[in-house]
């Protein structure tokens, strides 16, 4: 199975509530991404967060990395409609390559 | 600053024939990368180069070639087209390894 495995597949909420989003991985990491891509167009950039950082925010994005239990979570405070998308975490493995593992994504869908 | 310019956005090969996929970037990166993205799934990494005239392999590079003659343009071939290759496909590229990776808008192939 992929590197990074995120839960849930799909999220449906209303407007003004919060979303949240986790990502597990099985290898040490040298930092994780999360990135948001809107129907039909490439990724776009939400936060990296590094392997010896445990929290940092974005306007209305947190997100966690909890090294010891191989996890993170992007949490979007009070969601809008235009927050629909899907949002991927990628990991970028300790090797130095560069090279960005993606995981299956998470489907949000925040209704008016 | 156009970013990462892929060419075309879309593309319908017949079985067999050959194509190069083009990408661009204005940013003076070093790092540059192809995914391709199915249905249903996140990205998976076909091949990337760390600068001028080196390349490397990916998760799923059987069928495609890349070279890296210039910091700017890392094009990306197939050489003869399969059907299991119709697929979205991402240029990516970032300042240093382990940095922000920036993406095109995507190029969406069928081989039929």
């Amino acid at each position: 199975s992929q590197q990074g495995e995120e839960d849930p597949q799909a999220l449906s909420i209303q407007e003004g509530e919060n979303a949240t989003m986790n990502c597990s991985y099985k290898t040490s990491i040298n930092n994780l991404q999360w990135y948001r891509q809107n129907s039909g167009r490439g990724l776009v950039h939400l936060i990296l967060i590094r392997s010896n950082e445990r929290e940092k925010h974005s306007g209305r994005l947190r997100v966690t990395l909890d090294t010891s239990k191989k996890s993170s979570s992007l949490l979007i405070t009070a969601s809008r409609a235009a927050d629909t998308a899907s949002y991927f975490c990628a990991t970028d493995l300790s090797s130095n390559t560069g090279k960005l593992i993606f995981g299956q994504g998470t489907t949000l869908q925040v209704k008016p | 600053n156009a970013g990462v310019t892929q060419t075309p956005k879309f593309q319908v090969l017949k079985t067999g024939q050959s194509m190069t996929l083009q990408c661009a970037q204005d940013m003076n990166h070093e790092y540059m990368s192809w995914y391709r993205q199915d249905p249903g799934m996140g990205l998976r990494l076909i091949h990337y180069s760390v600068g001028a005239g080196i390349t490397d392999q990916g998760e799923v590079p059987n069928g495609y070639n890349v070279s890296r003659s210039t910091t700017e343009d890392f094009p990306l071939r197939l050489l003869s087209a399969a059907p299991s290759q119709t697929s979205v496909y991402f240029c990516a590229s970032s300042d240093l390894v382990g940095n922000t990776i920036y993406f095109g808008e995507g190029s969406w192939l069928t081989v039929v």
